[in-house]
């Protein structure tokens, strides 16, 4: 069963960098069954796509966040991480990971399973 | 992108049913077969609930049920139980580069 968890710091610095990571069980981050997935909620707000990476070399990211953003894969940790540069407190939010279920050849996709979350705060 | 458009609540009493509407452009749910639903609890991650606009993964209660017309897809919940109280969040691709979008939200309250 694929399960996701991440991890990384609760707290960042206005103008530092957010840097996360989450860890894949029950399956590769090389599969090709999956993109895998970067989303954030910020309080009170409904979920926002941050972006997507495949093992066999592409990677989305949702237009606003595209100059500050970039995700990766460690697969010898089966890991995908998210690192946010110049953050503010409008990026405080509840960052999710999640597999991004994907369908060869067609551009249907959906997020399953999604990690716990973790909140991350921007403040000084 | 904006996200696509979610009545902020709708309500039913137990039992009964409750459909609610995710209204976007023809950039994104009009233009694709390719909307899912996710159901939210407080303080849990979402969870897939509905893909291609009419699809339950298993182990989702038939209850739940996804259907599209033009740039407007809709969520119905029929016989209403107390568990189905939460969020409920629509998303769509929505073109070029991978791009998705998710809906505003709807609170459902089971009275």
């Amino acid at each position: 069963q694929l399960q996701l968890q991440e991890s990384g710091p609760g707290l960042v610095r206005p103008s530092g960098t957010l840097s996360l990571t989450c860890t894949v069980f029950g399956d590769s981050v090389t599969s090709d069954d999956y993109y895998w997935a970067w989303i954030r909620q910020s309080p009170g707000g409904g979920p926002e796509w941050i972006g997507s990476i495949f093992y066999g070399g592409y990677t989305f990211y949702t237009p606003s966040l595209k100059s500050r953003v970039t995700i990766s894969l460690d697969t010898s940790k089966n890991q995908l991480s998210l690192k946010m540069k110049s953050v503010t407190s409008t990026d405080t939010a509840v960052y999710y990971c999640a597999g991004d279920h994907r369908i060869p050849s067609t551009a249907l996709t959906w997020f399953d399973p999604w990690g716990q979350g973790t909140l991350v705060t921007v403040s000084s | 992108q904006s996200a696509l458009t979610q009545p902020p609540s709708a309500s039913g009493s137990l039992g009964q049913s409750v459909t609610f509407s995710c209204t976007g452009t023809s950039s994104d749910v009009g233009g694709y077969n390719y909307v899912s639903w996710y159901q939210q609890h407080p303080g849990k991650a979402p969870k897939l609930i509905i893909y291609d606009v009419n699809k339950r993964p298993s182990g989702v209660p038939y209850r739940f049920s996804g259907s599209k017309s033009g740039n407007t897809a809709s969520l119905t919940v029929s016989g209403l139980q107390a568990e189905d109280e939460a969020d409920y969040y629509c998303s769509s691709y929505a073109g070029s580069n991978h791009l998705r979008v998710f809906g505003t939200g709807t609170k459902v309250t089971v009275l």
